[in-house]
């Protein structure tokens, strides 16, 4: 099966760096990507990886490391618009199984 | 189309109605993926399909769940004799293919809420 696992709340204060984790267990995998959900709106993509390594687009970034089955994404200068939901998917054998989601509180 | 649809946006049924749920996917997307989100909740996976065909129907929660895609195109999915813990938004996403570095595009949903 496929499972991930991410914090399920963050806050932060505006303009500081989050980081939100994500592992996960699957087989057959392709990679990761990270999506976003404001209130009461679809999820949007941010990003994908499927190569180790940093993508960066922006202000937001994503890592991953296949031999550790694990990635993150990094939002950096976070601003009040950012406050959403995060949610890691992993690409294997099913595509697209999503993590249960991060929720990102930015606070003044 | 421009993005992906969903119809109805709302849907209030009583409990043991049918319900078929609707999505019209970008157009040439061949992958089409059915999720379920309780208020405040992930995506929960349901099914997805390549084409007209289901290669993982795994994620139904019942068998009162069924779908299907019709011409590569549009994907109904149907819940029979609805339950209350039925009640949440149906997220269908599309993308054009199922393989690597695909963005998924989502439609707004369906909120379906059985009384």
């Amino acid at each position: 099966g496929q499972s991930l696992e991410q914090p399920s709340e963050v806050t932060a204060v505006e303009g500081a760096i989050v980081q939100i984790n994500c592992t996960y267990q699957t087989s057959g995998f392709y990679g990761l990507s990270w999506y976003q959900q404001h209130d009461g709106g679809a999820p949007t993509f941010l990003s994908y990886n499927g190569l180790d390594g940093l993508e960066e687009t922006g202000r937001f970034s994503s890592f991953l490391s296949r031999s550790d089955s694990y990635g993150y994404l990094l939002l950096q200068e976070i601003q009040m618009k950012d406050s959403a939901s995060y949610f890691c998917a992993i690409s294997g054998n099913t595509p697209l199984v999503f993590g249960k989601g991060t929720r990102l509180s930015v606070i003044a | 189309g421009a993005g992906v649809s969903q119809s109805p946006s709302n849907k209030v049924t009583e409990k043991g109605k049918d319900v078929e749920l609707r999505c019209d996917p970008i157009s040439g997307h061949t992958a089409l993926y059915w999720y379920r989100q309780s208020l405040g909740q992930g995506l929960e996976f349901l099914i997805y399909f390549q084409g007209n065909s289901a290669p993982d129907k795994s994620g139904l929660p019942s068998d009162r769940f069924s779908a299907e895609r019709t011409g590569g195109s549009v994907s109904t999915l149907t819940i029979q004799r609805t339950q209350q813990e039925d009640s949440a938004v149906y997220l269908c996403a599309s993308s054009l293919g199922s393989g690597m570095n695909t963005e998924a595009f989502f439609g707004q949903g369906t909120r379906l809420t059985v009384v």
